[in-house]
């Protein structure tokens, strides 16, 4: 079956202008992740999607992010006014279950953005 | 603060040995533990999970679990050259839904 896709796969933008990130997570998944990786470094959590719960946000480094997700399907992350170091890889993952013992990430290809 | 600690390496094994990967957890509350391979550019996959104490086995890998010691490892038999990668542990459980990961341990396998 298909995996997790992401869109656009590369991201150009210039400082101060807003992008929107895709992210279509397998289907019947309920749980979805954000995560951000900078340049040889690990993976930086940023949000979590469960089914119709509240997301947990604690991960966002700032107001400037925010995601959404309609019910268990795709989700966009939005960072307003980017700045230089924002630059880094976005992930999204999801799971079939981000509640239970067995959470097992499916990741995409992920995100480029490279703020200019 | 949950931490993660790996060995960032790199580890370089020659092809055919045994490469050991190791992983120590701070939150004695996890629960579930899973190794993700990613390759330079690329996205992580996930290559193994482990939920009980001892060793689970899938083809050349085996992933062995310590919670007293809160302690996981990956060995790699029979190392491939296409096996050189960063390995990530990231245990999962103990109250969040968040799984934390490590920063990775590079491995090279030199033919």
């Amino acid at each position: 079956g298909a995996g997790v896709s992401q869109s656009p796969s590369n991201k150009v933008t210039e400082k101060g202008k807003d992008v929107e990130l895709r992210c279509d997570p397998i289907s019947g998944h309920t749980a979805l992740y954000w995560y951000r990786q900078r340049l040889g470094q690990g993976l930086e959590f940023l949000i979590y999607f469960q089914g119709n719960s509240a997301p947990d946000k604690s991960g966002l480094p700032s107001d400037r992010f925010s995601a959404e997700r309609t019910g268990e399907s795709v989700s966009t992350l939005t960072i307003q006014r980017t700045q230089q170091e924002d630059s880094a890889v976005y992930l999204c993952a999801s799971s079939s279950s981000g509640t239970s013992w067995n959470n097992e990430q499916f990741f995409g290809p992920g995100t480029r953005l490279t703020v200019l | 603060q949950k931490e993660v600690e790996q060995n960032s390496g790199p580890l370089s094994v020659p092809e055919g040995a045994i490469a050991s990967l190791n992983c120590t957890y701070s939150d004695r509350g996890s629960q579930s533990f899973f190794w993700y391979r990613q390759y330079s550019g690329k996205s992580p996959e996930l290559i193994m999970s482990i939920y009980s104490n001892g060793d689970k086995e899938d083809g050349r890998f085996t992933a062995q679990l310590n919670k007293a010691s809160q302690y996981v490892s990956l060995l790699i038999r029979d190392s491939q050259p296409s096996d050189s990668a960063t390995y990530l542990c990231a245990p999962y459980g103990g109250g969040s839904y968040i799984p934390t990961f490590g920063r990775g341990t590079s491995l090279i396998v030199h033919p």
